[in-house]
């Protein structure tokens, strides 16, 4: 079972850029990595996915390691409005969906 | 947003009683998931369904039974509410892509229902 570990929470300030690495050591060959933003009263929002090396999207990046390990989702440049909680999560089908405790993002003025 | 809706949004009830909350779609996607979230744990999977009368359990599914007659709609059902269920339940579908397992496609996840048992 591929469950993952994460941060509870981290803070940054406005314009920087966030990375927030998922650890998943059990991770099997045919998982993908699918991160997931949630605002408070809200259910979780899709950000990005990826299998291996780095995948880009118009909000973020997502690097993983050849091993497949762990993986880190990069925030270029956040704003107030990134703040969020962000979950990692890798499957090993439909009824082995591991969301995880997330990371609570707070992003500073 | 994926057309979503969960009823009711929500609920106080009192421990023994049953409860079914119901989610909603309108995209006609045939993956169809209900997680609880609770403090400390995130979100966890309690049954999904994979077509109509086609269900499965996931990670917390004690005490929880689900139906789904048609397409658009999942039902959440808890026979006998416990004080260990309340909770937020939000509900998800995923569309069903040819070659792809369904856990690898985006979910788009309803508003959310919050249950309090007393």
């Amino acid at each position: 079972l591929a469950k993952t570990t994460q941060p509870i929470s981290m803070d940054s300030y406005e314009g920087q850029e966030v990375n927030i690495t998922c650890s998943h050591n059990n991770i099997a060959t045919n998982d993908y990595i699918t991160w997931y933003q949630q605002f408070p009263s809200q259910g979780p929002r899709f950000i990005i996915q990826g299998y291996k090396t780095k995948v880009t999207n118009e909000v973020a990046s997502l690097f993983i390691p050849a091993d497949r390990k762990s993986s880190t989702l990069s925030l270029p440049r956040v704003s107030l409005s990134d703040t969020a909680v962000y979950y990692c999560l890798v499957s090993t089908g439909a009824n082995n969906l591991f969301f995880g405790t997330g990371t609570r993002l707070t992003v500073i003025p | 947003d994926a057309g979503i809706t969960q009823s009711p949004r929500h609920k106080v009830t009192e421990t023994g009683t049953p409860v079914t909350l119901r989610c909603h779609q309108t995209e006609n996607h045939r993956y169809m998931y209900w997680y609880r979230q609770d403090p400390g744990h995130g979100l966890r999977l309690i049954h999904y369904s994979y077509g109509v009368k086609d269900t499965d359990k996931g990670e917390v599914s004690d005490g929880y039974s689900v139906s789904r007659s048609k397409t658009e709609d999942f039902l959440l059902t808890l026979e006998s509410a416990t004080s260990s269920q309340t909770s937020v339940y939000f509900c998800a579908i995923s569309e069903s892509t040819s070659g792809r397992r369904s856990s690898y496609n985006e979910q788009f996840f309803g508003p959310g229902t919050r249950l309090t048992v007393l």
